[in-house]
């Protein structure tokens, strides 16, 4: 079946950076995109951002360009996303869905809480 | 970027109501719109895509319905399991945005 399976908790001060882990399982990696999706605390669903596994193509939200790098590595199925520059307000729990190229988000991640905080 | 203004926000209702949530977009999205359920410390669930297709397994009292700007999401019959919050996204253009969502609680 498939499986989106991230990397765990992470707690980051101001100024540092974090990089989630999304490792896929379960079908064609190359045939799907990945995307990352952010929910604050009491908050709704903000997307971020893509990558096409295959070849690596990325489209990023103008909030976060410059400070979001999405890549992967096809060896282990696996995709990153590293957010630099954190703030208290990326204190978020963030997620990776899989697409059929630009289409619904049909298989999502557990979540990883990243907690900014001094 | 298209915003997408989802409403009610909030709404009470009872096992066996009929419910309906908006979404209203802020440009014509065509039939690129789809939605979600998600609970309490879950993920989010897809449950319809293309504005009206079910996705897989998800109950047949779930519907979706328009095009253009305006989409409604309707459950025929709540059940105990549908309570939840409903988000609505877009999919005709990058960013892919997200409605602010709407909770449905117990009455």
């Amino acid at each position: 079946q498939v499986q989106l399976v991230q990397s765990g908790a992470e707690v980051k001060k101001p100024g540092a950076s974090v990089k989630v882990s999304c490792e896929a399982s379960g079908y064609t990696f190359t045939n799907y995109y990945i995307h990352w999706v952010r929910q604050g605390p009491g908050q709704g669903l903000e997307w971020m951002g893509m990558i096409n596994p295959s070849g690596g193509r990325t489209n990023c939200a103008q909030k976060f360009q410059g400070r979001l790098t999405m890549t992967r590595d096809t060896s282990t199925t696996t995709v990153y996303m590293e957010l630099s520059s954190l703030r208290s307000e990326d204190t978020a729990v963030y997620y990776c869905a899989r697409s059929p190229t630009t289409s619904q988000l049909d298989n999502w991640g557990q979540g990883t809480l990243v907690t900014v905080s001094s | 970027d298209i915003q997408l203004t989802q409403s009610p926000s909030f709404l009470s209702a009872s096992v066996g109501d009929r419910v309906t949530i908006t979404c209203r977009a802020s440009q014509g999205i065509s039939s690129y719109l789809v939605w979600y359920q998600q609970k309490p410390g879950r993920a989010p669930k897809l449950l319809i895509y293309a504005a009206s297709t079910l996705q897989s397994g998800v109950p047949s009292r779930f519907s979706g319905s328009g095009s253009g700007t305006e989409f409604t999401l309707t459950i025929s019959s709540l059940q105990p399991e549908d309570f939840a919050t409903y988000y609505c996204q877009q999919l005709n253009s990058y960013p892919l945005t997200f409605g602010g969502g709407t909770k449905v609680e117990i009455k």
